[in-house]
């Protein structure tokens, strides 16, 4: 079983509407969670951390974290054509600072 | 301020060469780990390094992989002999110490090993 799942998509989003990204983990343990985006040919990028449980919200962006049902996601509102990248989910794990990333999934915004 | 700075940004050698890439991570950063991203594995950490110290390289594939950081500010990721499977795009990413700290990513050496 892998340690952070996330549907590889691609997840085809209509300009304007909100786009839903999902990830579960199965460290139980797990303390810190982010949302990376990767532009084709480019570097992650760290777009959102969420650390507690419940929604965070940073502009069109919103994170939300479950823990009891170990799931993290991430809303775009508003999508923009810009918004087409893969996103990438990471947990950090209690006790070291590793990294586990999930395969990411692939967005694309038709206009 | 200057993220984390890789280098080459693309490699392109003969298998059995030797192939070094460099990394700076952001100054005051402590921690600095090297990934390799594959379409097939996706991003995988190689190495990590906390205070210069390699703290886990589990994830180094063979022995033919090393890594060293002499100093807070340089690291490389030694490849020797490569081979043609090595080829992938290698990212550096460094960090504060600390559980909740996010990493920041370099902008990758893109590697093809012929």
């Amino acid at each position: 079983q892998k340690e952070v799942e996330q549907n590889s998509g691609p997840l085809s989003v209509p300009e304007g509407a909100i786009a839903s990204l999902n990830c579960t983990y199965s460290d139980r343990g797990s303390q810190s969670f982010f949302w990376y985006r990767q532009y084709s040919g480019k570097s992650p990028e760290l777009i959102m951390s969420i650390y507690s449980n419940g929604d965070k919200e940073d502009g069109r962006f919103t994170a939300q974290l479950n823990k009891a049902s170990q799931y993290v996601s991430l809303l775009i509102r508003d999508s923009q054509p810009s918004d087409s990248a893969t996103y990438l989910c990471a947990v950090l794990n209690f006790g070291n600072e590793k990294l586990t990333f999930g395969t990411g999934t692939r967005l694309t915004i038709i206009p | 301020d200057a993220g984390v700075i890789q280098s080459p940004r693309h490699e392109v050698t003969e298998m059995g060469q030797e192939v070094t890439l460099r990394c700076k991570p952001i100054s005051g950063h402590n921690s600095l780990f090297w990934y390799r991203q594959t379409m097939m594995r996706g991003l995988e950490l190689l190495i990590y390094f906390n205070n210069n110290v390699p703290i886990d390289d589990s994830g180094m594939p063979e022995d033919r992989f090393s890594a060293k950081m002499p100093n807070a500010s340089f690291s490389t990721l030694k490849i020797q002999p490569s081979e043609p499977r090595d080829s992938a795009v290698y990212f550096c990413a460094s960090s504060f110490e600390g559980g909740n700290q996010p990493q920041h990513f370099g902008d990758g050496t893109r590697l093809s090993i012929l």
